[in-house]
């Protein structure tokens, strides 16, 4: 069975600051890909930043950077210079195909507080 | 490009009532997938329909249901409601080119069984 797993239900940190979510996954499939989503209160999953399995060079999008290392399953978001709108819960996930179908497995989720 | 549209934003049922929730795709995709969000089990997923096929379908009973209709908007019905379905109910769309790898979601539907 395909699972992930985010070991800190929430954090917070002071505005400016880097943080770093931690996640953890479990499968046999050798080629997947893994999204970080953000879910703001407006309710919306918006997609932050996602890293294909094949491709070792970890992915970067403006202030927000992965460190995916796959023989330890592992897939970190760092969010440098966080800001107030960072404010959300976090979701990591994980991709694969099933008979010719896409599932999309999700993490429990992190609640990440940006304080002023 | 318009988004994901899922409709209604907000429902409130009784218990034993059923429910159909609605999700209109971006443009052009062709597979809608649904999932269930609640506080205790997280985001699960329910099912994903590719041009009008349901290819997938989640753990969960078959009081839950859906469709496609040939222009890729989906519907999902939930029959006999019970307290516990009161939910988040998302709605993701994919399609060739789709720069999120398969998943735009939409803001959701909250069911509220009472």
């Amino acid at each position: 069975a395909q699972t992930v797993t985010q070991s800190q239900p929430e954090m917070s940190v002071q505005e400016a600051e880097t943080v770093t979510l931690s996640c953890t996954y479990d499968t046999s499939e050798n080629n997947y890909y893994l999204f970080w989503y953000k879910q703001p209160p407006s309710r919306q999953m918006i997609l932050v930043i996602r890293q294909e399995a094949y491709k070792q060079q970890n992915a970067t999008e403006n202030r927000f950077s992965v460190n995916f290392q796959k023989a330890a399953k592992s897939f970190s978001l760092k969010i440098s210079d966080s800001q107030l709108g960072d404010t959300a819960m976090y979701f990591c996930a994980f991709r694969y195909l099933i008979q010719g179908a896409q599932k999309l497995v999700f993490g429990q989720g992190t609640r990440l507080t940006i304080n002023p | 490009k318009a988004g994901v549209t899922q409709t209604p934003r907000y429902l409130i049922k009784t218990r034993g009532q059923q429910v159909t929730l609605s999700c209109s795709p971006i443009s052009g995709h062709r597979s809608v997938s649904w999932y269930q969000q609640t506080p205790g089990q997280g985001l699960q997923f329910l099912f994903e329909y590719f041009s009008e096929t349901q290819r997938n379908k989640g753990n969960f009973p078959g009081r839950f249901s859906g469709r496609q209709f040939s222009n890729s908007r989906s519907e999902m019905n939930v029959s006999t409601l019970e307290l516990g379905d009161s939910a988040l109910y998302l709605c993701a769309s994919g399609g060739q080119g789709d720069t999120n790898y398969g998943y735009t979601f939409g803001s959701g539907t909250r069911l509220t069984v009472v």
